[in-house]
């Protein structure tokens, strides 16, 4: 058990809608990171938070937000969806941003878009 | 661009035979190189970071090297447990991003 935890562990929904996955990171870690894993792409980075600000952004779909609350929980929004959002996305955390630290996963949300 | 490429892609192996996963690396200011190992349908789980040329950590069966230009991940008489895809990652200057290799996916016959 990494200490990332993540809901809902299984999401199914239909085109065209919206939905949001939860994230709380591991007690004191600062940053959180996404990532979206499907077959064929592997493990991509979406957008990372530090501390409540926007730190990084990766290959993320304007149709995808995320924030990070002040008790350092995330959510990642995805919106309009697509059938090529059907993935699992994980929510990873570390300590800071200070170079050298680990990043550990959560359990990850398997997303299916019918 | 940072890239990560692993091979090879699957490797089946019987229970006590030894072998090499591979991962080859191109970035931009090397800080850190990551293995993890991922089990279907789960989180990729933490197993060793690696930070400069000559580098070599070990756990149990498994054993992660590194050059700079490749890392190496021996595994040492492995069981049937040890059956996942293993992940390596990198992270490059200016960035915290990790960018992933799209694994190997190891099978361990009893």
């Amino acid at each position: 058990d990494s200490g990332v935890t993540q809901t809902p562990k299984h999401l199914i929904t239909a085109t065209g809608q919206r939905v949001t996955l939860r994230c709380s990171p591991r007690s004191g870690d600062l940053s959180v990171y996404w990532y979206q894993q499907s077959l064929d792409q592997g493990l991509q980075f979406l957008i990372q938070y530090y501390n409540g600000e926007e730190r990084a952004k990766g290959n993320i779909l304007e149709r995808f937000s995320a924030q990070q609350f002040p008790d350092l929980h995330s959510e990642l929004n995805l919106s309009s969806l697509e059938l090529g959002d059907s993935a699992l996305y994980f929510c990873a955390s570390s300590a800071d941003t200070s170079g050298q630290e680990t990043q550990y996963f959560g359990p990850g949300t398997r997303l299916l878009v019918l | 661009e940072d890239q990560v490429t692993q091979s090879p892609e699957a490797l089946r192996l019987q229970e006590g035979e030894s072998s090499s996963l591979n991962c080859s690396y191109t970035v931009s200011g090397l800080r850190g190189l990551f293995w993890y190992r991922q089990d279907p349908g789960k989180g990729p789980e933490f197993l060793f970071t690696l930070y400069s040329a000559g580098e070599e950590k070990e756990k149990e069966r498994l054993k992660a090297t590194l050059t700079k230009k490749e890392s190496f991940l021996h595994i040492t008489a492995p069981k049937p447990e040890d059956s996942a895809t293993y992940l390596c990652a990198v992270r490059g200057g200016g960035s915290e991003k990790l960018v992933f290799g799209k694994g190997t996916k190891l099978t361990v016959n009893p």
